[in-house]
């Protein structure tokens, strides 16, 4: 079966950096891509970015062009998403997505991360 | 682009039926018939219940249907259960390998 597996939560101070991984079992995982979206607290789901697993090929939402970085390990099953120079607004939960054009078929278990001084 | 347009809550009785509104643009849910719906209950993941604007997954309740006329979407549950009661967003392709999702609607099951 289609599964998604998450990096444990993460506490990380503004400024720094943090790196969720997804690794992916149950399927060809060059066939899809990978999206990811965050949920901060007692808010909306927001679409950050999106991946292919097959090429590589990236595209970011605007409004985190310049802080976001999505890559893949084929070898492994496993994307990421790095995301730097972290505020407190980045506090959330960030899920990965297994997507083929549409729609979001696949969540990972989410990842709390909290940015704190 | 812009998130897309839910009603922050909606509510209905046992047995009713209630109706979700997702409105966006000519850019996103008017080009594309990749609209989904997900429901998301506390602390857990978003579940797909509707793709390609009224398509079902395997496994998802035909009491749940959905529609699209023009730039609005529309999620309708027929036969309310307590189980229904949950956030439920939209979400739209936008074109480029981007996608757009609404706000939610938070669904009371009174």
């Amino acid at each position: 079966q289609v599964q998604l597996v998450q990096s444990g939560a993460e506490v990380k101070k503004p400024g720094a950096s943090v790196k969720v991984s997804c690794k992916a079992s149950g399927y060809t995982f060059t066939s899809y891509g990978i999206s990811w979206v965050r949920q901060a607290p007692g808010q909306g789901l927001e679409w950050m970015g999106w991946i292919s697993a097959y090429n590589g090929n990236t595209n970011y939402a605007q409004k985190l062009q310049g802080r976001v970085t999505m890559t893949t390990d084929t070898s492994t099953s496993t994307a990421y998403m790095e995301l730097r120079s972290l505020r407190s607004d980045d506090t959330a939960v960030y899920y990965c997505a297994r997507v083929l054009m549409a729609p979001f078929d696949y969540w990972g278990q989410g990842t709390l991360v909290t940015v704190s001084s | 682009q812009s998130a897309l347009t839910q009603p922050a809550s909606v509510s209905g009785s046992p047995g009713q039926s209630i109706t979700i509104s997702c409105t966006g643009t000519s850019s996103d849910v008017g080009s594309y018939n990749l609209v989904s719906w997900y429901q998301q209950h506390p602390g857990k993941a978003p579940k797909l219940m509707i793709y390609e604007g009224s398509k079902r997954p395997s496994g998802v309740s035909n009491r749940f249907s959905g529609s699209k006329s023009g730039n609005t979407a529309s999620l309708t549950i027929s036969g309310l259960q307590a189980e229904d009661e949950a956030d439920y967003y939209c979400c739209s392709y936008a074109g480029s390998s981007s996608w757009v999702f609404g706000g939610g609607t938070k669904l009371t099951v009174l």
